[in-house]
């Protein structure tokens, strides 16, 4: 089984609608992170988290809203999407324990086209 | 806020050629880490380097860690196909909170 799962893995919506992108992970870290991904700029991040309380803006936040509902789920909202808001979205957690200090493990990510 | 670049943004090699990703930060690094996104993937990390200087191997992939700590690099010796992929840096911020992402390299390998 996959340590970190997102759903869906492809959606296609209307300008306007609200979306939720979510994230769930079975590798036991506290840090969780939703990035963008489109051609040519890389992976910008959007927002990331350290546990449930603790909740923090990336470089691309706007338009973008999260929720930390456990330790092992970290949810992302566009509230009301956008066609600019089209592309990949990864989530990803790291840990500061261990051999993989720092080490950021992704998702399969998920596809979204905003109409 | 800190900035990572990489050149080449695309490269296409024959097959056997060597291939090189140059990886730049705007800031100091405490260190360095690479990534492999293969076509229709996501990223997977490959190393992390820590030291200024560093050079580590990988089989047929080298990667250096500049003396300032501000670039590095990633060159993959005799190309194969199993190398298509974007390559990325990666450096953390001074406190480890989050990581920046360099652009990419997107390598393109002819058989």
């Amino acid at each position: 089984d996959a340590d970190v799962t997102q759903t869906p893995r492809n959606r296609i919506t209307k300008t306007g609608k609200r979306i939720m992108l979510e994230c769930s992970q079975t590798k036991g870290h506290d840090r969780m992170y939703w990035y963008r991904q489109d051609p040519g700029l890389g992976l910008r991040l959007i927002y990331y988290s350290f546990d449930v309380k603790d909740i923090n803006k990336g470089e691309i936040s706007d338009g973008y809203s999260v929720s930390r509902q456990a330790q092992a789920k970290f949810s992302l909202s566009l509230e009301s999407a956008i066609p600019n808001q089209t592309a990949l979205y990864f989530c990803a957690t790291s840990d500061l324990r261990g051999s993989s200090y720092n080490e950021q493990f992704f998702g399969p990510g998920t596809r979204l086209t905003v109409l | 806020g800190q900035q990572v670049m990489q050149i080449p943004q695309y490269q296409h090699v024959q097959e056997g050629e060597d291939f090189t990703t140059y990886c730049n930060s705007s800031t100091t690094l405490s260190n360095i880490q690479w990534y492999k996104q293969r076509p229709g993937g996501h990223p997977v990390f490959l190393i992390q380097l820590v030291k200024s200087g560093e050079v580590k191997k990988q089989k047929r992939l080298t990667f250096q860690f500049g003396e300032a700590k501000k670039n590095s690099s990633l060159h993959i010796t005799a190309t194969q196909t199993t190398d298509v992929g974007t390559y990325f840096c990666a450096g953390p911020n001074m406190g480890y909170q989050k990581v920046t992402f360099g652009t990419g390299t997107k390598l393109q390998v002819i058989p």
